[in-house]
């Protein structure tokens, strides 16, 4: 069964880091791209970025550039989204997606990570 | 940036009505690239239509999505209480439109 499988919800304070987990079952992680897309409460999607595991491109929301990286393990199909300098509008649920290349359709979708930045 | 704005924001309908929920975009998009979600309260969202008029896997032929340019349609043809939740459109793999919420009548 194809699944992306994300890590647990977490409390952080103003300006630590977050590092959430994507971990795909089912296929390969090599063969799509990862893209990260968050949601904040009551709030419409946003999408923050794409990876390629391939070759490890980035495409990242010009919005969030400088604090966030997207990276990939590979020998355990695993993704990661860290966002650093974090502030309380970060307060979200965050979602990996899978999509074949940059630009196309997201068909898996993991179950989304709450994240709440409080101090 | 293109800006996709959908409307109507809120409709309300009954079960076994049609809705037609619109996206459009502040300038000219690729058929290719213009997607549509369906998200349902608590759940992460679904793809329902992918290439403005394909159906992904798994979709009933009750949706049907339609357009190029700068406006694309969502169709639903006779609703099913399970249809009832928010549908996004998005664009080339990232901006979203700010979701229409289809609710019981």
């Amino acid at each position: 069964q194809v699944q992306l499988v994300q890590s647990g919800a977490e409390v952080k304070k103003p300006g630590a880091s977050m590092k959430v987990s994507c971990k795909a079952s089912g296929y390969t992680l090599t063969n799509y791209g990862v893209n990260w897309v968050r949601q904040a409460p009551g709030q419409g999607l946003e999408w923050m970025g794409w990876i390629s595991p391939y070759n490890g491109n980035t495409n990242y929301a010009q919005k969030l550039h400088g604090r966030v990286t997207m990276t990939t393990d590979t020998s355990t199909n695993t993704a990661y989204m860290e966002l650093r300098s974090l502030r309380s509008d970060d307060t979200a649920v965050y979602y990996c997606a899978r999509g074949k290349q940059l630009y196309d359709a997201f068909d898996i979708w993991g179950q989304g990570t709450m994240v709440t930045v409080s101090s | 940036e293109i800006v996709l704005t959908q409307s109507p924001g809120t409709v309300s309908l009954s079960p076994g009505e049609r809705a037609t929920l619109s996206c459009r975009a502040s300038q000219s998009v690729s058929s290719s690239y213009l997607v549509w979600y369906q998200q349902k309260p608590g759940q992460a969202p679904r793809l329902l239509i992918y290439g403005a008029s394909s159906r992904a896997t798994g979709i009933p032929d009750r949706f049907t999505g339609s357009g190029s340019g700068t406006d694309f349609t969502l169709t639903i043809s006779r609703l099913e209480p399970e249809d009832f939740a928010v549908y996004y459109c998005q664009q080339f793999g990232r901006t979203f439109g700010q979701g229409t919420k289809l609710e019981i009548k």
